[in-house]
């Protein structure tokens, strides 16, 4: 059972187009974390979403925390060649635990 | 500061052969995890360890699966015997908090 379910799982676009990966669970959250791994590197992260409606904004990049806490998306804007990778998101059931729930990911793709 | 460090980067053993894998935490960082990433799935958590105690293993598949952390600093991560179904990336990540740094984890290979 895939606890989250990211979307798409693979992205291929032009330089300069705007994109929007979704997290969605049937559970709750108490925090939700997006990360980006390189080839042959482990997953770095990039931004917690905490508060249920919460937006952060990371240069290009937009994370949104659904209202219910139960889903996540990341907008790019203007994406770039640089920004080509996997993109994961991955959760925390409780604050109380070190385990993290992970997404399938999303490998995206963006030529020049 | 160093990061996460994980030996080897590959391993190719056979099925019914022994493997162990070692991850070197962050220094200070009391949690470890591993984590493992099977061909076409999501990554999945293993176990936690906070310093030398096995704080949550639920993640472990079967008693193939040994972890350890004596003394609270790198952690192992022994296989035996491996079968074919072992295959994957297996990820190490410490934390002194909310972030975990993961590592480049190690790509088993059983055949």
């Amino acid at each position: 059972t895939q606890l989250l379910e990211q979307s798409p799982q693979f992205l291929s676009i032009q330089e300069g187009e705007n994109l929007t990966v979704y997290c969605n669970s049937s559970s709750v959250f108490s925090s939700l974390q997006w990360y980006r791994q390189e080839p042959g590197e482990g997953p770095v992260l990039l931004v917690t979403v905490v508060t249920g409606g919460e937006v952060k904004k990371l240069k290009r990049l937009t994370f949104q925390f659904g209202d219910a806490r139960k889903d996540s998306s990341l907008h790019i804007t203007a994406a770039q060649p640089g920004d080509t990778g996997l993109y994961l998101c991955a959760g925390f059931y409780s604050s109380n635990t070190g385990k993290l729930i992970f997404g399938q990911g999303t490998t995206l793709q963006v030529k020049p | 500061e160093a990061g996460v460090t994980q030996f080897p980067s590959h391993s190719v053993i056979e099925k019914g052969q022994t493997v162990t894998l070692r991850c070197d935490p962050i220094s200070g960082h009391d949690n470890l995890y591993w984590y493992r990433r099977v061909m076409g799935k999501e990554i999945k958590f293993l176990l936690h360890f906070v310093k030398e105690s096995k704080q949550d293993e639920s993640g472990m598949p079967n008693n193939r699966f040994l972890a350890e952390r004596t003394g609270g600093t790198y952690s192992t991560l022994k296989v035996q015997p491996a079968e074919l179904e072992d295959s994957g990336v297996y990820f190490c990540a410490s934390s002194q908090g909310n972030i975990q740094y993961f590592g480049a984890g190690t790509r088993l290979s059983v055949l």
